[in-house]
Parts: C-alpha cells; structure tokens; sequence
C-alpha cells in the first residue's frame, strides 16, 4: 500500500531560525512529489511539483529537494508569515484521475 | 490565475438533511475533486470526475453522490447528513491526467451537522 508520512508533526522556530520538513514515501512507482501550504481555514496552495530524485525547486526562502525514498522541504532565515501547515503528496499512478496521496502534514509555527 | 470557488464557506445542517456543496472553476479543467480534510487523517478522496456525467469513486464514498453536468461545476450530495460527516470539505480541479499535473484547491466548506 503506498503511503506517505511526514515529519516532524509540528515545529516551531525562532524567526531567522532555518529547518528543514521531511516527506517519505512507500509507493510502487512515483510520477510526481507535490507540496502544498495551508493556512488555517483555508484550502491547500500550490508550492512545488519535484519529479525526478536530486531535482530541486526554490521559491522565496523555501526549497524542496527530492530522494529515491523522501522529500525535504528546506526553510531559510523564516518569518512568522511562513506559519502554516505545510503537506506534501505523491501522484502514484500515471493517466489516473485519482492523481494524488496525501501525507498528514507538518503544521510549523514561526514565532517573532 | 486559475481559481476553484466554493459557494458555501460556512453550514450547519440537522441529522438526516439533504445538503449540496456546488463547486465552480474558470479554467477548463477536466478533472474535479470532493476531499474532506479531518485533523490527523489528513485529506481523503471521496468522489472525482474527469469528465462531464463522468465520476468515479474515491477512497471514502459511503454517504456521499456527485453530480457533474458542466465541464466547469462539481457538485458533492450528502442524502441525508450524519454527524460523522461533519468535517471541511474541499473542492480542487485539474487540467488532465497524467504526469505532473497540479491539482487546485478551493478555498474550503466547513460543514456542521448537528
């Protein structure tokens, strides 16, 4: 059964204290490693789409990288707006509408 | 930007309602989804269409129907509401199968039933 697990469940960092997220995965054959941030309330954001392990994608103080068995979404120098949940997923099955599997998330708060 | 709107944000319904949740995207998407997003269980796939009066049936189905007449619009039916459907409920859509094809989220419906 694919699964996968992110860690640690929540975080919480000093601003300018940088982190890292991690996402593992079990799956029979990956297409696409997705993360998504989340704010309270709100529905999932796009961040990052990773297909291939030793890719890497940045956006302002993040960057997800990509392993044959996880993902690390790394946070620089963070600022209490970058508090939320952060989730990440895995497309485990290529032409299949079903498309994504959802790990739990890691809820990080960043504190002034 | 492409952008999934969910009518209701917030709705308290009673045991044994009939309750609709409508979902639109401006983006001609072909595929639409209904995830509930419960803490600790994460998001599960109830129903998704790829195409219209096309649907198939997710990870957790029982008590719910989707409906999808237009390309553009998803509804989710609960026929008669449970408590234990009580949960935020969330609307995404993406362009096509296949690899690496972002799914978007609506912004949420938090549905109560008491």
């Amino acid at each position: 059964e694919d699964q996968v697990t992110q860690s640690p469940e929540a975080l919480r960092l000093q601003e300018g204290e940088s982190s890292s997220l991690n996402c593992s995965y079990t799956v029979s054959g990956l297409r696409g490693l997705f993360w998504y941030r989340q704010d309270p309330g709100k529905g999932p954001e796009f961040l990052f789409t990773l297909y291939s392990a030793g890719e890497e994608k940045e956006k302002e103080r993040l960057k997800a990288t990509l392993t044959k068995k996880e993902s690390f979404l790394h946070i620089t120098a963070p600022k209490p707006e970058d508090s939320a949940t952060y989730l990440c997923a895995v497309q485990v099955v290529a032409g299949s509408a079903r498309q994504l599997t959802f790990g739990s998330g890691t809820q990080l708060t960043v504190l002034p | 930007d492409v952008k999934v709107t969910q009518s209701s944000r917030y709705l308290v319904k009673r045991t044994g309602e009939k309750v609709f949740l409508e979902c639109v995207q401006d983006m001609d998407h072909e595929n639409m989804f209904w995830y509930r997003q419960d803490p600790g269980l994460g998001l599960r796939l109830i129903y998704f269409s790829y195409d219209v009066k096309m649907k198939e049936k997710g990870d957790i189905p029982e008590g719910y129907s989707v409906s999808r007449e237009k390309k553009e619009r998803f509804s989710l039916i609960l026929e008669s509401a449970s408590t234990n459907q009580t949960s935020m409920y969330l609307c995404a859509s993406s362009l096509r199968q296949g690899l690496g094809n972002t799914i978007y989220f609506g912004e949420g419906s938090w549905l109560t039933v008491v």
